[in-house]
């Protein structure tokens, strides 16, 4: 199983800015996955990024609200942009070994719009 | 689509007592069941998963059953500790895509 480096751990931003957050992964891993997880609730798939095509994005989730790149097969960024209070949430990156097997998580970003 | 329904919490339990945790899917295909945890301060982490039906997953005293017939995999414990206080998500990955869906997540509280 590959470790998943997360930053930063959290942020306070204030509302208009964007923040990106970055994910490296000590080896190399086909998909990574961002969640989002709101206060209270579950975890939401924002999208699944592919090194070398452009991200997949679910439903209720913009590129232009999200971008995310995928530059190689060990590290993701994902920005939060022109950010909000309904922004604030925990964002998690993640990657699975393989169909069936476990998802790994890196440690989650806690974001606070002011 | 893929869903996951939990029980809602959150649930305060005695150092001892037995825990059950529901969890029903729907879902497309045969999808892998799993059990994670996230404990205060900490990320998720797995706390058991079935690959199949009738599969049972086991870890740390926690057992979940792959019930197809019901389309279950309640989480149990026979006897639960303080150290078990966390929030506990059911969730799934179907269709070969390594997506995972999550149920809404139980807080469990166990006091001493």
């Amino acid at each position: 199983s590959a470790v998943i480096s997360q930053k930063p751990s959290r942020d306070i931003c204030q509302r208009g800015t964007s923040l990106t957050i970055q994910c490296q992964v000590d080896s190399q891993v086909t998909m990574m996955f961002w969640y989002r997880q709101q206060p209270g609730q579950s975890l939401t798939l924002i999208a699944t990024a592919n090194q070398g095509s452009e991200a997949t994005y679910e439903s209720g989730f913009v590129i232009d609200k999200f971008p995310i790149s995928r530059p190689n097969l060990t590290f993701s960024t994902l920005t939060v942009s022109n950010m909000s209070p309904e922004d604030s949430s925990i964002y998690l990156c993640s990657h699975s070994g393989g169909r069936g097997t476990e998802a790994f998580f890196g440690q989650g970003t806690r974001l606070t719009v002011v | 689509g893929n869903s996951v329904t939990q029980m809602e919490g959150p649930v305060t339990l005695s150092e001892e007592a037995f825990l059950t945790i529901n969890c029903t899917y729907t879902a497309t295909g045969y999808p892998s069941l799993f059990w994670y945890v996230q404990y205060p301060g900490e990320g998720l982490q797995l706390l058991l998963k079935a690959t199949k039906a009738d599969d049972k997953g086991s870890n740390k005293g926690f057992e979940a059953t792959y019930r197809k017939e019901t389309t279950s995999f309640h989480l149990e414990k026979g006897s639960v500790q303080v150290s078990d206080s966390a929030v506990y998500f059911c969730a799934l990955e179907a269709g070969g895509y390594q997506k995972v869906t999550f149920g809404t997540g139980t807080k469990l509280q166990v006091i001493p």
